[in-house]
């Protein structure tokens, strides 16, 4: 199985602030990395599709960059609305694998 | 607009057989390429993978459950179901249905869950 992991598992931000999260796959993926947020009690919702391309909807204050082994999910100017957990997952081979979260909170 | 809710019994007894069935609404089940997955996350942890399967047919199970996990469909239902047999205490999950969307990339298919349902809790005590 591909291993996948984030970094950090949690981060304090305010809003307005500019945040990065990265994930690393424990072989090489190539662009085959999505993104999802998720809020407590609620299912996951795809932000980011392979690697960099913002899904329909999402603000674009999201963006998503890396190919390989390195991936990075930037949030522009962190909104109240985007205190949540965030997971990368990679679909270059099954069994799809998630990474294991990063928490964002308000500083 | 694709919605997926999931449905079945919210306590299984240690041992015996957790059935869950997903209901796909807003189009065809059988309409595009597409996957349809059960995902599941334990309590205050995160996101696992279980398997997935095409209208046509193929499946592919993570490792980890292929030995216990069954997931079936019912085009005529617009309806897919997981069966995960011989349970116990760590299958105690939410577990949540999802479509893999796919989109073409420099030739290369690229999965992703575009749709989700809403998750159902799923206790395994006796």
């Amino acid at each position: 199985d591909i291993q996948m992991t984030q970094s950090p598992s949690s981060l304090s931000a305010s809003v307005g602030d500019r945040v990065t999260i990265t994930c690393r796959s424990s072989q090489t993926i190539s662009s085959y990395l999505n993104w999802y947020q998720q809020k407590p009690g609620k299912a996951p919702r795809l932000l980011i599709y392979a690697a960099s391309n913002l899904q329909s909807g999402v603000p674009s204050r999201f963006s998503g960059s890396g190919s390989g082994t390195d991936f990075t999910l930037t949030i522009s100017s962190l909104q109240p609305e985007d205190f949540a957990t965030y997971y990368c997952q990679q679909n270059y081979n099954t069994p799809w694998t998630f990474g294991q979260g990063t928490k964002v909170e308000i500083k | 607009q694709v919605q997926l809710q999931e449905s079945g019994p919210g306590l299984v007894k240690p041992s015996q057989t957790l059935s869950l069935t997903c209901t796909v609404s807003g189009g065809s089940i059988s309409s595009g390429s597409y996957y349809w997955s059960w995902i599941r996350q334990p309590a205050g942890k995160g996101l696992e993978w279980i398997g997935r399967l095409s209208t046509s047919g193929s499946t592919n199970y993570n490792p980890s459950l292929k030995s216990r996990v069954t997931i079936s469909i019912d085009t005529s239902k617009n309806q897919f179901s997981l069966k995960l047999t011989s349970v116990t205490a760590a299958d105690t999950a939410v577990y949540y249905c999802a479509r893999d969307g796919i989109t073409m990339v420099r030739g290369a298919a690229n999965y992703y869950f575009d749709y989700w349902g809403q998750g159902t809790l799923v206790t395994v005590s006796s």
